[in-house]
């Protein structure tokens, strides 16, 4: 069974820079896997913030960009918020039976 | 507009059987793949499975933990998705989310989101 990984958990202060990851526990991370990012606040339903890599959903801010970084997806925030506090999630397709699977999140603190 | 809205979650026993919808409206959702995703309470999200479009063939695909215990239909002239839920596990026990799958520049991803419907499985 496929495992995506994810860091825990990310502390960033107010106006910085965070980059969150997403990697496979078997192989690495490509733009075939179509890597995709979720964001999600208590009481709120996920909002889709990158897909297809680096293509940001409409209405998501341009300090949210998609990347592939060595052999892993990234998620990078620049010049975070307090309401960028949440759960992160990526997701990659297993291409073989169109099958998605969610990394296990990582939650973003900004203190 | 976008809109999905999930319904029919229900307090339901172990074992039991329970179908919740998710209603659509504000694109072609006869044209549309269709997922359920969930998150059970202190865990992360989770996808249940997929539906096609019919011009897609109308199949389905499910993750390995509901496979062969949860179904995903659709009635395009209501514009409803269905999850068929049967032999239900505590762990079952979450918020259920109907996302939309656009297929934009032939990626893969959810679009948009309903706000969810709570099934809680306790004896």
């Amino acid at each position: 069974q496929t495992v995506v990984t994810q860091e825990p958990s990310f502390s960033v202060s107010p106006g910085g820079t965070v980059t969150l990851t997403c990697a496979l526990r078997s192989g690495s991370v490509s733009t075939s896997y179509y890597p995709s990012w979720y964001q999600q606040t208590p009481g709120q339903p996920p909002r889709t913030l990158i897909y297809n890599t680096n293509t940001r959903s409409y209405g998501v801010p341009d300090r949210f960009s998609g990347s592939i970084l060595g052999s892993r997806a990234a998620l990078t925030i620049t010049g975070a918020q307090a309401d960028d506090e949440g759960d992160y999630y990526c997701v990659l397709y297993m291409t073989s039976d169109i099958s998605a699977v969610f990394g296990g999140g990582t939650h973003l603190t900004v203190l | 507009e976008v809109q999905l809205v999930e319904s029919g979650g229900v307090l339901v026993k172990p074992g039991e059987s329970l179908r919740i919808s998710c209603a659509a409206s504000g694109f072609s959702f006869s044209y549309s793949w269709m997922n359920w995703v969930r998150r059970a309470p202190g865990k992360g999200l989770e996808w249940i499975g997929r539906i096609k479009s019919k011009i897609d063939g109308g199949t389905t695909a499910y993750g390995a933990s509901v496979q062969g215990r949860f179904s995903i239909s659709r009635d395009d002239s209501r514009k409803t998705m269905f999850l068929q839920m049967n032999s239900l596990q505590i762990e079952d026990t979450a918020v259920y989310y109907c996302t939309t799958e656009p297929l934009i520049d032939a990626a893969y991803f959810f679009g948009s989101w309903g706000q969810g419907t709570l099934v809680t499985v306790s004896s």
